[in-house]
């Protein structure tokens, strides 16, 4: 079945310092990837998404590429700040179904000042 | 645009009582879920509705888990009897229907469920 892998964490950060967070899934067919992010005390929110393969999906300095060749869905950001502290999430949705999401386990990232 | 509303926030119970949370989706979203969130894990899928059917059921552990969805609006999912393993946040989200690529799913606040 389908399925998403991500790296362990906590991450631990200096502001400024550069983030990637490794993200692998399984899957047949064509899946959707997306990463949310969910601050201390929110809901899950959105970060952004990418519907096929070698699309780029980015949103407030976060970018990640949907790479089919590695399976692979790595969330990076140039320059982190404290405020980038929050839980990251790698998910999919199946070529198949409507709407079903399947998250990996989620990477704490803390940034320090 | 109001959000994804959900209720209680957080609810604490004994082993075996039963329990209920409730779920207002954004309105006009047509598609409506239940995740089950763990502790340092991601959130499961326990529930897909569109409209008032259900579209996928099979993570839901049905001897003690139930929702329904009266109208294709407002939505309760129930524990009845809970265990200690039920400890979690219960997420709900909605979508609206349309091209797939638009199936955004929106998430509430969640409700923290502990089992005692």
């Amino acid at each position: 079945g389908n399925s998403v892998t991500q790296m362990e964490g906590p991450v631990t950060l200096s502001e400024e310092a550069f983030l990637t967070i490794n993200c692998t899934y399984t899957a047949t067919g064509y899946p959707s990837l997306f990463w949310y992010v969910q601050y201390p005390g929110e809901g899950l929110q959105l970060l952004l998404k990418a519907t096929k393969a070698d699309d780029k999906g980015s949103n407030k300095g976060f970018e990640a590429t949907y790479r089919k060749e590695t399976t692979s869905f790595h969330l990076e950001k140039g320059s982190v700040q404290v405020s980038d502290s929050a839980v990251y999430f790698c998910a999919l949705r199946g070529s198949s179904n409507t709407g079903k999401l399947i998250f990996g386990q989620g990477t704490t990232l803390q940034v320090k000042p | 645009e109001a959000g994804v509303a959900q209720s209680p926030r957080y609810k604490i119970i004994e082993k075996r009582q039963s329990v209920a949370f409730w779920c207002n989706p954004i309105s006009g979203h047509a598609t409506l879920y239940w995740y089950q969130q763990i502790l340092g894990q991601g959130p499961k899928l326990l529930i897909q509705f569109q409209n008032n059917g259900v579209v996928d059921d099979s993570q839901l552990p049905k001897d003690r888990f139930s929702a329904e969805r009266l109208k294709g609006v407002d939505s309760t999912l129930k524990i009845q009897p809970a265990k200690l393993e039920d400890s979690a946040v219960y997420l709900c989200a909605s979508s609206s229907v349309g091209r797939r690529s638009s199936y955004e799913q929106y998430f509430g606040p969640g409700t923290r469920l502990t089992v005692t």
